[in-house]
């Protein structure tokens, strides 16, 4: 079946440093990549939706320039915490669309655990 | 707006018991339902899906029915067995497609 990774797994880093975690979808392409968060004992939230060589389109309540979101080949996307503090610590998790497959298909990568320190 | 809730884990269950995973869900017309699993260290799995009322998703021995007169998507198992141990999403898509809106998640344990 479809495989999504996500690199780290986990990363713990100090408040006001920037932390990169990758998502790739390892034996497909995907034309649509989506970032969520998921808060303990929570649902998993959609942050954003990524497209292949275009802009991401970020949720209400968002933040952009805190998120930065990258979708720069169709097997990778990157999302970047900037100047991340407590309050950002959260499990992410992103999932991938295949090239050409219904809305309903999403493959889900295992999750980062972001701690900041 | 769109909206999961899902009974609340853990739920811990000795081999070969019968499982019930509540899930009810506030939409606008007629969303698509959805449950997933998720097992340790990996990512989520489409379990099951149904896409109008009355339609039943099957997967694994796992069933859920589209339930809109109750606005409800129970997730069952006859016989669960400790493999089946993982954590389960209810989630929906609304009718006129957009993004997944997703419970809480319901944490199962299946002892031997």
């Amino acid at each position: 079946g479809a495989v999504v990774s996500q690199h780290p797994s986990w990363v713990i880093c100090k408040s006001g440093t920037s932390v990169k975690i990758e998502c790739r979808s390892l034996d497909f392409q995907a034309t649509t990549m989506f970032w969520y968060r998921q808060f303990p004992k929570q649902s998993l939230m959609l942050m954003a939706t990524s497209n292949e060589g275009s802009k991401a389109t970020y949720e209400q309540g968002v933040e952009k320039d805190k998120f930065l979101i990258n979708h720069a080949s169709l097997t990778l996307s990157t999302l970047t915490v900037t100047s991340a503090h407590p309050e950002d610590s959260s499990f992410y998790i992103c999932s991938a669309r295949p090239h050409h497959r219904a809305a309903d298909t999403q493959y889900f990568g295992p999750g980062t655990r972001l701690t900041v320190l | 707006g769109n909206s999961v809730t899902q009974m609340e884990g853990p739920v811990t269950l000795s081999e070969e018991a019968f499982l019930t995973i509540n899930c009810t869900y506030t939409a606008t017309g007629y969303p698509s339902l959805f449950w997933y699993v998720q097992y340790p260290g990996e990512g989520l799995q489409l379990l099951l899906k149904a896409t109008k009322a009355d339609d039943k998703g099957s997967n694994k021995g796992f069933e859920a029915t589209y339930r809109k007169e109750t606005t409800s998507f129970h997730l069952e198992k006859g016989s669960v067995q400790v493999s089946d141990s993982a954590v389960y999403f209810c989630a929906l898509r609304g009718n006129q497609g957009g993004k997944l809106i997703f419970g809480q998640g319901t944490e199962l344990s299946v002892k031997p």
